[in-house]
């Protein structure tokens, strides 16, 4: 347990309807991260939280995925409109920033099946 | 960010050492080398970081040639909970822009 979590653990959906993933990072943890993982891939970054700041998100980030952090502490991502290509784990992460040599901490993931 | 390249699989025996290579030939200068592993259904798992100097921790110990253009990730007493996808990511200092590129790793298998 990295102190991170992340909920609900698995979510299946029809496709079109909308979804909403939780991430509770460590408590100290200023910088959140999103990132997507697809069978057999490494994960893909999304979009990241400084605070409560998004400062940066991808291109695979389309309109229909919107993240949230308010007032800095747990973060939400919600889809829209699901896709069977949404079908993937999604991953939280957190870290400390300005650390030296600060490592990012990866919660369980929440796995999303689109039917 | 320097792109990296490593072996698909590796085997182990348990009790031996692993010794994981990639290869970052484009790495530069204010780029580290970053070695996470992932546990089957879990999510990554930070192991060792470095820029060039050897570094060791109670996990692993990180080589880094001294062009920097490869390291080799070694893990002393390899048991059979090592076994993961181990994916080394060459990245900028932390506290800029930090954001994780993964490949695809190398599944390390330890069998008994």
């Amino acid at each position: 347990d990295t102190g991170v979590s992340q909920n609900p653990r698995h979510k299946i959906t029809k496709r079109g309807q909308n979804v909403t993933f939780r991430c509770d990072p460590i408590s100290e943890h200023n910088r959140l991260y999103w990132y997507r993982q697809t069978l057999g891939q490494g994960p893909e970054f999304l979009t990241y939280f400084q605070n409560e700041a998004q400062l940066e998100k991808s291109r695979l980030l389309s309109d229909r995925f919107s993240a949230e952090r308010p007032k800095g502490s747990f973060s939400t991502l919600e889809i829209q409109r699901t896709e069977q290509g949404d079908s993937a784990m999604y991953l939280c992460a957190s870290s400390l920033v300005p650390q030296w040599g600060t490592e990012q901490y990866f919660g369980p993931g929440t796995r999303l099946t689109v039917t | 960010d320097a792109k990296t390249t490593q072996p698909t699989s590796m085997d182990c025996a348990e009790g031996r050492a692993a010794n994981l290579p990639c290869n970052h030939s484009t790495i530069s200068g204010n780029e580290y080398v970053y070695w996470y592993r992932q546990i089957h259904s879990q999510g990554p798992q930070y192991i060792i970081h470095g820029l060039k100097n050897n570094e060791t921790n109670e996990m692993a110990s990180l080589i880094i040639t001294e062009d920097r253009k490869s390291s080799t990730l070694i893990l002393p007493h390899a048991t059979l909970r090592d076994t993961a996808v181990y994916y080394c990511i060459v990245n900028q200092l932390p506290g800029s822009n930090y954001k994780l590129t993964f490949g695809k790793g190398t599944l390390l298998t330890v069998n008994p």
